[in-house]
């Protein structure tokens, strides 16, 4: 019973173009979610987060949209560059509970 | 400063051997979490303590599994009797949490485990 969804396994964008990656959630007690970004051989860095209270959070090249009705969010970034190249995680909390992280999405941005 | 230190960063063992992995949160740091990650997968929760007290853990996991964190500082995860299914990076992440709203989980680089 996956939580949290990432739906699309890699994605690969011309550097400098938008890359969007999507999230789905089913359980619609999460409040609260964050986006990670994970090189191999290193722990997961955070991002960005958002609260269900908000429907977009920015900073610098990196926006997330939340969609509570559709159990959605993505991540925008723009513009993309050869370092955003790595696997990205959304995660989701309930209440202040542990986070679930969804399966990842690996981001190849070519030059 | 230093972030969230894991030791050691490999273990490789013998099935049926118990294993035991350390984490170092940031010092000021409340929440300590420990999760598990397979190739192509998300990190998978296992458990967290809030200060020393363990306030969940999940229920997929195995009693061969434990975990603590004396005084509120480190904490220690082992795992008893190891299987081939362990096999896994094991992560351990701190957060300070002092409202319903902006935790961030720091993660160390992970301890990976190789069970032969």
């Amino acid at each position: 019973d996956q939580q949290v969804k990432q739906n699309s396994p890699s994605l690969s964008v011309q550097e400098g173009r938008i890359s969007i990656l999507n999230c789905d959630y089913t359980n619609s007690m999460f409040d609260y979610f964050l986006w990670y970004k994970k090189y191999p051989a290193e722990g997961p860095t955070f991002l960005i987060s958002i609260s269900s209270i908000k429907d977009k959070n920015e900073d610098g090249r990196f926006t997330v949209f939340l969609n509570k009705s559709a159990k959605h969010l993505s991540l925008h970034i723009v513009p993309s560059q050869p370092g955003d190249s790595a696997v990205y995680f959304c995660a989701a909390s309930a209440g202040g509970q542990n986070f679930v992280f969804g399966p990842g999405t690996r981001l190849s941005v070519l030059p | 400063d230093t972030g969230v230190s894991q030791d050691p960063r490999h273990k490789i063992t013998k099935r049926g051997q118990n294993v035991t992995f350390r984490c170092d949160p940031i010092s000021e740091h409340n929440r300590l979490y420990w999760y598990r990650q397979t190739l192509g997968q998300g990190p998978e929760f296992l458990t967290y303590f809030q200060n020393e007290a363990q306030l969940e853990k999940s229920r997929l996991l195995s009693d061969r599994f434990s975990a603590e964190r004396p005084k509120g500082s480190f904490s220690t995860l082992e795992i008893q009797r190891t299987e081939q299914g362990d096999s896994a990076m094991y992560l351990c992440a701190s957060s300070y949490r002092k409202g319903p709203a902006g935790e961030k989980l720091f993660f160390g680089s992970g301890t990976q485990l190789s069970v032969l």
